[in-house]
């Protein structure tokens, strides 16, 4: 039973457009959410994350939008990099449990 | 910065093998957690351990059992080794408390299983 779901195995985007990653949780219990970046051959790397408290969360060009009623959140990258280029993973939690539940992942490609 | 290494980042042994993927931090983390990362499948939890001599199965514990003597490692155990557990595995830890939840990953081993 997938409980967090990543539905695009992929996206390719232009650089210096937006790149918009998207998933989709189905329990909702959980109420903290991270996104993890990971390069080949490499551990993922947090990037950003955002409490159920807050519908919106900003890290320079990286930003999560959480909406609690769609159980959907999303990841926005302005302007998309070539080193961009990635798998990019959602994470779900709830209250101070130490386990995560990752999604399936997205892998962005920023085209030149 | 938080490290995170693991003992190998190839590994090829043969089915029937015990094997072991050793992990350390060296930020006094309390928290310590196995992964195996298959195409499609994401990230799934194998094992974790919240402090020193203590664990707790994920998703997928079959298989596999964990150790943890000192606080700093953390290390993985298949029993005998089979094909369908050649994977990439990843060892993370994070501090324990309420915050912060984000979790620091080693760099991986990639094992084969022939």
């Amino acid at each position: 039973d997938q409980q967090v779901k990543q539905n695009s195995p992929s996206l390719s985007v232009q650089e210096g457009r937006i790149s918009i990653l998207n998933c989709d949780y189905t329990n909702s219990m959980f109420d903290y959410f991270l996104w993890y970046k990971k390069y080949p051959a490499e551990g993922p790397t947090f990037l950003i994350s955002i409490s159920s408290i807050k519908d919106k969360n900003e890290d320079g060009r990286f930003t999560v939008f959480l909406n609690k009623s769609a159980k959907h959140l999303s990841l926005h990258i302005v302007p998309s990099q070539p080193g961009d280029s990635a798998v990019y993973f959602c994470a779900a939690t709830r209250g101070t449990a130490s386990k995560l539940t990752f999604g399936t992942g997205t892998r962005l490609q920023v085209t030149l | 910065d938080v490290k995170v290494t693991q003992s190998s980042r190839y590994l090829v042994k043969r089915t029937g093998e015990k094997v072991f993927l050793e992990c350390v931090q060296d930020m006094d983390h309390e928290n310590m957690f196995w992964y195996r990362q298959d195409p499609g499948l994401g990230l799934r939890l194998i094992y974790f351990s919240y402090d020193v001599k203590m664990k707790e199965k994920g998703d997928i514990p079959e298989g596999y059992s964990v150790s943890r003597e000192k606080k700093e490692r953390f290390s993985l155990i298949l029993e005998s080794a089979s094909t369908n557990q050649t994977s990439m595995y990843l060892c993370a830890s994070r501090t324990g408390g309420t915050s912060p939840l984000e979790q620091f990953f080693g760099p991986g081993t990639r094992l084969t299983v022939l």
